[in-house]
């Protein structure tokens, strides 16, 4: 079966611009987790979505980045005025349930590149 | 502050040989322990894990090993192969929190030589 998807895989943006990026789960889970990977450190957790809702987005580094999931599958992380500090590798996982037994299964990323 | 510390940058072993990668932990609320490797261009893949009420947890040619009290786990790899010549990511989690999001290590590299 398909596994979780993300599109663009890269994207080049001006400091200053809007970007969105995108992040269809696997069919039929209802845990879907956004994670930022910097240059040299490990995914850092983001905002938590359980079906349509935010459950936890004490991650999001500031107002500027917000993220969706309006029927409880594909979800679009959204950042507004880029800033080069922005760069990163944005990732995207899914689980069954969201439970403590689930595995987080992760899509291949969106490299940001904020100019 | 860094919650799960992986030391090692990077690892190179012989084919054929072991790979033992580290990782140390500092919130002692973490109660649930996953490797992930990840190759360039793809997403972590999930390899193994280890619940805090066991020590060890074995899958073919990978196993875990985990030690509370020091607050460390090792991820051990026999024989090692050039496939899996890729960056390690240590990951952990608390189970009573409300989403078992997952906090990384910064990963290490492991290469194994032919």
């Amino acid at each position: 079966g398909a596994g979780v998807s993300q599109t663009p895989s890269n994207k080049v943006t001006e400091k200053g611009k809007y970007v969105e990026l995108r992040c269809d789960p696997i069919s039929g889970h209802t845990a879907l987790y956004w994670y930022r990977q910097s240059l040299g450190q490990g995914p850092e957790f983001l905002i938590y979505f359980q079906g349509t809702g935010a459950a936890d987005d004490s991650g999001l580094p500031n107002d500027r980045f917000f993220a969706v999931r309006p029927e409880g599958s594909v979800s679009t992380l959204k950042i507004q005025r880029t800033e080069r500090g922005d760069s990163a590798v944005y990732l995207c996982a899914s689980s069954l349930l969201g439970t403590g037994a689930d595995t987080q299964y992760f899509g291949p990323g969106t490299r940001l590149t904020v100019l | 502050d860094q919650q799960v510390k992986q030391n090692s940058p990077s690892l190179s072993v012989q084919e054929g040989r072991i790979s033992i990668l580290n990782c140390d932990y500092t919130n002692s609320m973490f109660d649930y322990f996953l490797w992930y490797k990840k190759y360039p261009a793809e997403g972590p893949t999930f390899l193994i894990s280890i619940s805090s009420i066991k020590d060890k947890n074995e899958d073919g040619r990978f196993t875990v090993f985990l030690n509370k009290s020091a607050k460390h786990l090792s991820l051990h790899i026999v024989p090692s192969q050039p496939g899996d010549s890729a960056v390690y990511f240590c990951a952990a989690r608390w189970s009573g929190g409300s989403n078992y999001k997952l906090t990384f290590g910064k990963g290490t590299l492991l290469t194994v030589n032919p």
